[in-house]
């Protein structure tokens, strides 16, 4: 079946970096836009990056943009998120999830998501 | 950057209810609005796309409407498993979620 399983989070201190992974089964990875989108303790959801199929295009919330990566290996069917410079309020829950499309045009299959705490 | 609005950010009503909440976007998104459902320590799920379509396998009795730039999403007549958060989101440029509705039964 469809899924997606994120891996990597953990508790890091302010500054430091952490890596996400989703490993992505059941479908055709190279054929859909890969998005993370995270939500804080009590919070809604924050959209935080996008790769398109390809690896063509990708982009960022203003909130992580020059701090956090976003990249896929298409022949392992994988989507990480490096994420460098952490600070506490990058706390929260990160789904990875797939796009209804190449590109963007919504969320139709989410991960469990990965917790990651930002703390000293 | 464009801004979603939704309301009421939480709402109570009894089995059976209709329930009603609206999506704001800052500017004309046509009908590039999506709707979701999260429940509880759950991931959020698709439920309606391009402003009214229903994602194979959700319930006849959830529905949207709208386009531009006021949006309404509905449930025709709340059931107890209906009870999450709802968040609408644009993807006319990139993603942006509305703050969310919190759906209780009264």
């Amino acid at each position: 079946q469809v899924q997606l399983v994120e891996s990597g989070g953990g508790v890091v201190q302010p500054g430091r970096s952490l890596r996400l992974s989703c490993a992505a089964s059941g479908f055709t990875f190279s054929s859909y836009g890969m998005h993370w989108v995270r939500q804080a303790p009590g919070k809604g959801l924050e959209w935080v990056a996008v790769m398109w199929y390809n690896g063509t295009y990708k982009y960022y919330a203003d909130s992580v943009k020059g701090r956090f990566t976003i990249s896929r290996d298409n022949s392992k069917n994988t989507l990480y998120l490096q994420m460098n410079s952490l600070r506490v309020e990058d706390t929260a829950v990160y789904y990875c999830a797939r796009d209804r499309s190449k590109g963007v045009y919504g969320l139709d299959v989410w991960g469990q998501g990965t917790t990651v705490t930002v703390s000293s | 950057d464009i801004q979603m609005t939704q309301s009421p950010s939480s709402l109570s009503a009894s089995v059976g209810d209709r329930v009603t909440i609206t999506c704001q976007a800052s500017q004309d998104i046509s009908d590039y609005l999506n709707w979701y459902q999260q429940k509880p320590g759950k991931a959020p799920k698709l439920l309606i796309y391009d402003a009214s379509t229903l994602e194979t396998g959700v319930p006849s009795r959830f529905s949207g409407s709208g386009s531009g730039t006021h949006f309404t999403f509905t449930i025709s007549s709340l059931q107890p498993e209906d009870i999450a958060t709802y968040y609408c989101q644009q993807f006319d440029d990139l993603l942006t979620f509305g703050g969310g509705t919190k759906v209780e039964i009264k």
